[in-house]
C-alpha cells in the first residue's frame, strides 16, 4: 500500500524567508502527486499537481512553486514567504479514482 | 463553475443521536463524489466514493447517499470517536481535479 511522508510536520517562518516542504511517497511508482493548502476555513485548495518527473501544473498563481526532482518526491517552495502563506499544507497521491493524503505540514508565517 | 457547499458548518450531537450531513454540488459531468474524515492536525482520511444518483455506501455507523444535486452522510447512533470534520469533494469532467467543500465539524458528546 502507498505511504505518504511529509517533512517537516510543523514550521514557523518569518515573512520574507524562503520555504521548502517535502513530500515523498512509498509503495508505488510514477504516482500522480498533488499539493493542497487548507486555510482556517477548512476547505482544501489545490495548488499544484504533477503526473511525472519535471511535469508541474499550477492551479492558482501565487507566491509558491513546485518541483518534482524524482519519481516519488514532490517539493513545494517559495523564495519569500507572505503572511497569507500560513496554513496546513497537504500532499496527496492518487490510486484509482481516489486521492489519499499525507499527514500535512503546519506552516505559520510571522 | 464547479462548486460544493456543505451544511451545517458545525453539528453537535449527543452520543446515540442520529443525524445527517449535507453536501450540495454543481458540477459539469460528475465523475465522482468523495467523502473524507479529518481529525484535528491530520490529513483527510478517505471514506467513500459515489459515482451515480441512487448509489449508497456504508461503513460502520456511516452511510453515504447520492442524488443528482446532493449527497448525504448519515451517522447512526454516533459515538464520541466519530467527532471530526467531514469533507465532501466532487470531481467533474473539466480537468479531473477535486473541488472540496468547507467541511462540517461534528462533535459527539458522551
Amino acid at each position: 500500500s502507498q505511504t505518504i511522508h511529509q517533512w517537516p510536520a510543523t514550521l514557523v517562518q518569518p515573512v520574507g524567508s524562503p520555504l521548502s516542504l517535502e513530500c515523498t511517497v512509498e509503495g508505488t511508482s510514477n504516482p500522480n502527486l498533488y499539493w493542497y493548502r487548507q486555510a482556517a476555513g477548512r476547505g482544501l485548495q489545490l495548488l499544484f499537481y504533477s503526473v511525472g518527473i519535471g511535469q508541474i501544473s499550477s492551479e492558482v498563481p501565487q507566491n509558491l512553486s513546485a518541483s518534482r526532482p524524482q519519481d516519488r518526491q514532490f517539493i513545494l517552495s517559495s523564495k519569500k514567504l507572505l503572511l497569507s502563506d500560513s496554513g496546513f499544507y497537504l500532499c496527496a497521491t492518487r490510486r484509482g479514482n481516489e486521492q489519499f493524503f499525507g499527514p500535512g505540514t503546519r506552516l505559520t508565517v510571522l | 463553475e464547479d462548486q460544493v457547499t456543505q451544511s451545517p458548518e458545525a453539528l453537535r450531537l449527543q452520543e446515540g443521536e442520529s443525524s445527517s450531513l449535507n453536501c450540495s454540488y454543481t458540477v459539469s459531468g460528475l465523475r465522482g463524489l468523495f467523502w473524507y474524515r479529518q481529525d484535528p492536525g491530520k490529513g483527510p482520511e478517505f471514506l467513500f466514493t459515489l459515482y451515480s444518483a441512487g448509489e449508497e455506501k456504508e461503513k460502520e455507523r456511516l452511510k453515504a447517499t447520492l442524488t443528482k444535486k446532493e449527497s448525504f452522510l448519515h451517522i447512526t447512533a454516533p459515538k464520541p470517536e466519530d467527532s471530526a470534520t467531514y469533507l465532501c469533494a466532487v470531481q467533474g469532467n473539466q480537468g479531473g481535479k477535486l473541488i472540496f467543500g468547507q467541511g462540517t465539524e461534528l462533535s459527539v458528546k458522551p
